[in-house]
């Protein structure tokens, strides 16, 4: 069973609009987020993280939006850069286990010049 | 600063045959992980050492998979008698600790492809 979905597999958006991609998980134990960014032939890399007692995380473009009665997360790019241009995955853990993510199937964000 | 290392970074093998796969995370985090990457799915939980121990192993698939890290620092993934469906990234990861939260940011490598003929 996939705890952690995200189920658009690609998205496209226009250099200086808003990306927005999605997340929803099944395990209400979960009580982190992270979101994570990879480039082709390199391992993922650490973007933003949320816990479960916030319901938003800003850091510079990038926010985070936890909706724990919806089970969904979200992560906002504003303004969308070429360089933003990567798989995104979200990712979730909760306290008292030994840290280890429960990632989702991520999501290709193409940031269109 | 050195950033968690893997070798060898492609691994062309034969079904049967046996492989390691090396990581070398960052000096001084206690905490390391291996995931599984398929093609177009999410990095898979295989194995957590916190230390030179084994704390949590739940997601080695089956017993044809086996880590060690002896001196709680580089560790090696052992996998025998590949099977063509093995074939995956495999990611190594490394943390300061083995705990869930802000403190506990997860370092990855760049993987090793394996590719099982």
């Amino acid at each position: 069973d996939q705890q952690v979905k995200q189920n658009s597999p690609s998205l496209s958006v226009q250099e200086g609009r808003i990306s927005i991609l999605n997340c929803d998980y099944t395990n209400s134990m979960f009580d982190y987020f992270l979101w994570y960014k990879k480039y082709p032939a390199e391992g993922p890399t650490f973007l933003i993280s949320i816990s479960s007692i916030k319901d938003k995380n800003e850091d510079g473009r990038f926010t985070v939006f936890l909706n724990k009665s919806a089970k969904h997360l979200s992560l906002h790019i504003v303004p969308s850069q070429p360089g933003d241009s990567a798989v995104y995955f979200c990712a979730a853990t909760h306290s008292g286990n030994t840290g280890k993510l429960i990632f989702g199937q991520g999501t290709t964000l193409q940031v269109k010049p | 600063g050195a950033g968690v290392s893997q070798t060898p970074s492609n691994k062309v093998t034969e079904k049967g045959k046996y492989v390691e796969l090396r990581c070398d995370p960052i000096s001084g985090h206690t905490a390391l992980y291996w995931y599984r990457q398929s093609l177009g799915q999410g990095p898979e939980f295989l194995i957590y050492f916190q230390g030179t121990g084994a704390a949590d192993d739940s997601g080695l698939p089956n017993d044809r998979f086996f880590a060690v890290r002896p001196e709680g620092s580089v560790s090696t993934l052992k996998i025998q008698r590949t099977e063509r469906g093995d074939s995956a990234v495999y990611l190594c990861a490394s943390s300061p600790m083995g705990t869930s939260g802000s403190s506990n940011e997860q370092f990855f490598g760049p993987g090793t492809r394996l590719t099982v003929l």
